[in-house]
């Protein structure tokens, strides 16, 4: 058990829609980060927050979008889905945003009907 | 833009015996940091090892080593003693200290590894 948790784990729901997934990090740490990873693109990094702030960002789409609450957890929003936003997202924290050993959740499944 | 190269889409191994897999980066950086990640069928990404580039000792967890070979940007794992439990899709993963890869991990496409009984 890394110390990252997401929910939800699975999360089934139809075109058009708007979902939003939660991470929560290791306790002390400040960063988070989200990845997407689909069988086509691979694993690939979509945002990165730290203490609130953004501080990058990958290959995130305009439809979607991310946020840091004061007390470090971080959601991840996806809207208007399409039949390609099936994939799993990871989130991990780090301590700092400094080059630092990055730790995975459990990921959330989004299925796209 | 870095990219992380692994050549193997898969491997097997015996029970017992000795694998390693291979992952090669290009970057222009001089200072960064190489990852091997492991993924179960849980899905779950489990940290493995780690390597700094400026360490020239070569990073080892238990039955988990690496051969890091900075000048032909070459990072591979080798697993001793390979165990059923090792069988996962492994991801090897570079990070740098500069610019905008100072946040980001880029992945490799990953080595699915069989362990035969």
């Amino acid at each position: 058990d890394s110390g990252v948790t997401q929910t939800p784990k699975h999360l089934i729901t139809a075109t058009g829609q708007r979902v939003t997934l939660r991470c929560s990090p290791r306790s002390g740490d400040l960063s988070v980060y989200w990845y997407q990873q689909s069988l086509d693109q691979g694993l690939q990094f979509l945002i990165q927050y730290y203490n609130g702030e953004e501080r990058a960002k990958g290959n995130i789409l305009e439809r979607f979008s991310a946020q840091q609450f004061p007390d470090l957890h971080s959601e991840l929003n996806l809207s208007s889905l399409e039949l390609g936003d099936s994939a799993l997202y990871f989130c991990a924290s780090s301590v700092m945003y400094h080059p630092d050993t990055q730790y995975f959740g459990p990921g959330t499944r989004l299925t796209v009907l | 833009a870095q990219t992380v190269t692994q050549s193997q889409p898969e491997m097997s191994v015996q029970e017992a015996e000795t694998v390693t897999l291979s992952c090669t980066y290009d970057t222009s950086e001089s200072d960064y940091y190489l990852f091997w990640y492991k993924q179960p069928p849980s899905r779950q990404m489990i940290l493995v090892i780690r390597q700094e580039a400026y360490k020239q000792q070569n990073a080892t967890e238990n039955r988990f080593s690496v051969n890091f070979q900075k000048a032909a940007k070459s990072f591979s794992l080798k697993i001793s003693d390979s165990q059923l439990g090792d069988a996962a899709m492994y991801f090897c993963a570079y990070r740098g200290t500069s610019g905008g890869s100072n946040y980001k991990l880029t992945f490799g496409k990953g080595t699915l590894l069989t362990v035969n009984p």
